[in-house]
C-alpha cells in the first residue's frame, strides 16, 4: 500500500512569494490533516479536512494560509505572502479512523524563506 | 489548552533502558501516543494507549499512563543504536470529529556505545 506522498521536498523562496504544497493521502482515507513542524519543535495542526469538508481549521493563519480538497482526494496548502517565521516542515497526514485513529504521516516538505 | 511537556534529551548507554516521559493536560484525550522521528524521514507510530488502560507492552516497548498526574512514559529496553532519534508524544481528543494531534517538543535520544 503506498504511503502519503507531498510534493516537493524542498522549496527555497523569498519573502513576500507565494508557495503552495501538494498532498496525495494514502487510498481511501477520508481524514486528511496538515501539520506545520518549526525546527526544534513537534508538529502543530494547521488544519483538518473530512472528505472535502473543513472539521477544524482554528490554528490555520487565516490571513496567509489556504487549504483546499476540491474532490476530498488530494489536497493543497498555500502561503501567500510567505514570512520569514514561515520557514518549517508541512507534513501532510491521513487516516480511516482505524481502531486507534492512527495518522500515517507523509514526508514533508521542508519550506526555507528567505 | 492543550498541551503536552517532554524533556529535550535524554542519554543512555547502549544495552541500558530508555525511560522518556511527558506530561499533558488535556484530561480529555481519547488516546495517547509516542511517535519516532529519524533525521530525514517522516513520523513513525511507535505505540499508543487508549486513555482507559494503565499500561500497554508491545516487545521492547512499555507505555505506562497515570490518569490522576496525567504522565505519560515510554520505556524502551535493551536500547539499540537504532532507537536513536527524536520521540514525539502525542494527545488526541476526540470530539465532534475534530481530533489533530497536540505534540510534545519531543525528545532527543542519544545512545551512548
Amino acid at each position: 500500500e503506498a504511503g502519503v506522498a507531498q510534493s516537493p521536498r524542498y522549496k527555497i523562496i523569498e519573502k513576500r512569494q507565494s508557495v503552495a504544497f501538494w498532498c496525495n493521502p494514502i487510498s481511501g482515507h477520508a481524514t486528511l490533516y496538515w501539520y506545520q513542524q518549526i525546527l526544534g519543535q513537534g508538529p502543530k495542526l494547521l488544519i483538518q479536512f473530512q472528505n472535502n469538508g473543513v472539521v477544524d481549521d482554528s490554528q490555520l493563519p487565516k490571513d496567509r494560509f489556504s487549504a483546499e480538497r476540491l474532490k476530498g482526494v488530494d489536497s493543497t496548502l498555500k502561503i501567500q505572502p510567505a514570512k520569514l517565521e514561515d520557514s518549517a516542515v508541512y507534513l501532510c497526514a491521513s487516516t480511516n479512523r482505524g481502531a486507534h485513529n492512527e495518522q500515517f504521516f507523509g514526508p514533508g516538505t521542508r519550506l526555507t524563506v528567505l | 489548552g492543550e498541551d503536552v511537556e517532554q524533556s529535550l534529551f535524554l542519554s543512555v548507554r547502549e544495552g541500558d533502558s530508555s525511560v522518556i516521559n511527558c506530561t499533558y493536560t488535556d484530561s480529555s484525550s481519547t488516546y495517547l501516543y509516542w511517535y519516532k522521528q529519524e533525521p530525514g524521514a517522516g513520523l513513525q507510530l511507535l505505540t499508543y494507549i487508549f486513555s482507559n488502560m494503565d499500561m500497554k507492552q508491545d516487545q521492547r516497548l512499555t507505555v505506562l499512563l497515570n490518569k490522576k498526574d496525567k504522565h505519560l512514559s515510554l520505556r524502551i529496553a535493551d536500547t539499540q543504536t537504532g532507537d536513536s532519534a527524536i520521540y514525539f508524544c502525542a494527545e488526541s481528543y476526540s470530539g465532534g470529529g475534530a481530533d489533530g494531534l497536540t505534540f510534545g517538543k519531543g525528545t532527543h535520544l542519544i545512545i551512548q556505545p
